[in-house]
């Protein structure tokens, strides 16, 4: 059972252009949620997280929306520049207790920059 | 800082054979985690540790071991691996609840397994 989904595998955008990655999970314990960014070869890297009190968040040209009623929450970048292309990773934690660290992943998204 | 480090970065095993892959974290951070990915199935939780003593199972435990005797090292061990087992293994770690969510990952061991 999914719990974190990342229904588009791939996507293709225009240098310049926004990037929209979406997500949507189903465990509604799940309150803090974070993007991860992987190149091929080498570990994810956090790019920026979410908590469930907010609705927004704000990193440069990174921006998270939260829509917990939907449990949906999309990463936009803008603009898109070529070294943005990578795969990019939602993940969610389960609450605020100690030992609630662990992560759960969906499968990835796809992103290719096109120049 | 070295972050967190990982060895071997490949490994090519026959079937039943054990090995250790080895973690290591130089943040004084008291969580750890090893992952593994698979295509079409994001990464997925083996074992955990919330600190020196303490480790707990993920989602996929089965046909791997941990111990966490150091704040600094977490080893996996594959007890007699089988080809099923064949991914990519990566051990994150963080501060944990009070510094947040955001874990730190190593950048991998690409394990085959004949």
């Amino acid at each position: 059972d999914q719990q974190v989904k990342q229904n588009s595998p791939s996507l293709s955008v225009q240098e310049g252009r926004i990037s929209i990655l979406n997500c949507d999970y189903t465990n509604s314990m799940f309150d803090y949620f974070l993007w991860y960014k992987k190149y091929p070869a080498e570990g994810p890297t956090f790019l920026i997280s979410i908590s469930s009190i907010k609705d927004k968040n704000e990193d440069g040209r990174f921006t998270v929306f939260l829509n917990k009623s939907a449990k949906h929450l999309s990463l936009h970048i803008v603009p898109s520049q070529p070294g943005d292309s990578a795969v990019y990773f939602c993940a969610a934690s389960g609450g605020t207790n100690f030992g609630n660290e662990k992560l759960t992943f969906g499968t990835g998204t796809r992103l290719t920059i096109i120049p | 800082n070295a972050g967190v480090t990982q060895t071997p970065k490949f490994q090519v095993l026959k079937t039943g054979q054990s090995m250790t892959l080895q973690c290591a974290q130089d943040m004084n951070h008291e969580y750890m985690s090893w992952y593994r990915q698979d295509p079409g199935m994001g990464l997925r939780l083996i074992h955990y540790s919330v600190g020196a003593g303490i480790t707990d199972q993920g989602e996929v435990p089965n046909g791997y071991n941990v111990s966490r005797s150091t704040t600094e090292d977490f080893p996996l061990r594959l007890l007699s691996a089988a080809p099923s087992q064949t991914s990519v293994y990566f051990c994150a770690s963080s501060y944990g609840v009070v510094g947040g969510y955001e874990q730190f990952f190593g950048p991998g061991t690409r394990l085959t397994v004949l």
